[in-house]
């Protein structure tokens, strides 16, 4: 079963802030997620990559496979931003193999 | 777009009582899969169905049991509810027939909050 590490665990910034959250795994995955969760619970996919670099706006997100390492980054931070980020796998089996999460990462945006 | 449906959004029961939860996934997805996230935990994988089939298995309850129909909608019936099943239960969807490299993205619910008392 795969270990997935995310830190921080809480992270509060000033609005405009560059944010970078981190996720590491401990085995070969057949791709990593980037997940956002606000209070009230629902979840919105951000991005699925199992290599190189995404980007979507104001969101970008990086994998290193050789490194079982992933992070988000947040440029030019905005309250709307603050909510849960969690970082999610699935196994290198792929199929329709359920999702291995993270603990989440809680961030908040300061005005 | 259309995306995932669940129903109900929030329900509350007593112990030992049972509850059976509904997805309904995105059009043309033929894939359900299901997870529990209790309070302040990080979501938790079930089970999971390709065409009407079990294709995963996580650490569902043997108390809980599933199906995926005919329409690919999905039904989680959980039975002699407990206090400790308390919890927002997710379902997600994703479509075979554009796999790509990466496997099969996720497309998630808004989750019914369960609440037993």
């Amino acid at each position: 079963k795969n270990e997935v590490e995310q830190s921080p665990q809480n992270l509060t910034a000033q609005e405009g802030e560059f944010i970078t959250i981190n996720c590491s795994y401990s085995v070969g995955i057949s791709a990593l997620h980037w997940l956002q969760q606000h209070p009230g619970g629902g979840i919105v996919s951000l991005f699925m990559l199992s290599s190189g670099k995404k980007k979507h706006g104001r969101l970008i997100a990086t994998i290193n496979i050789q490194e079982k390492h992933s992070s988000l980054h947040i440029t030019a931070s905005h309250p709307r931003d603050s909510a849960v980020y969690i970082c999610a796998v699935g196994d290198s089996g792929g199929g329709a193999d359920g999702l291995t999460f993270g603990k989440g990462t809680h961030l908040i945006i300061q005005p | 777009a259309a995306g995932v449906i669940q129903s109900p959004r929030h329900l509350i029961k007593e112990k030992r009582e049972t509850a059976t939860l509904k997805c309904y996934p995105i059009p043309r997805h033929d894939t359900v899969y299901w997870y529990q996230q209790g309070p302040g935990q990080d979501p938790q994988f079930l089970i999971s169905f390709y065409e009407k089939m079990q294709s995963d298995k996580g650490s569902i309850p043997d108390r809980f049991s599933a199906q995926q129909f005919s329409d690919y909608h999905s039904e989680l019936n959980m039975s002699s509810l407990e206090l400790g099943d308390s919890a927002l239960y997710f379902c997600a969807s994703s479509s075979t027939t554009r796999p790509g490299l990466l496997g099969y993205e996720q497309y998630f619910g808004p989750g019914t909050r369960l609440t037993v008392t």
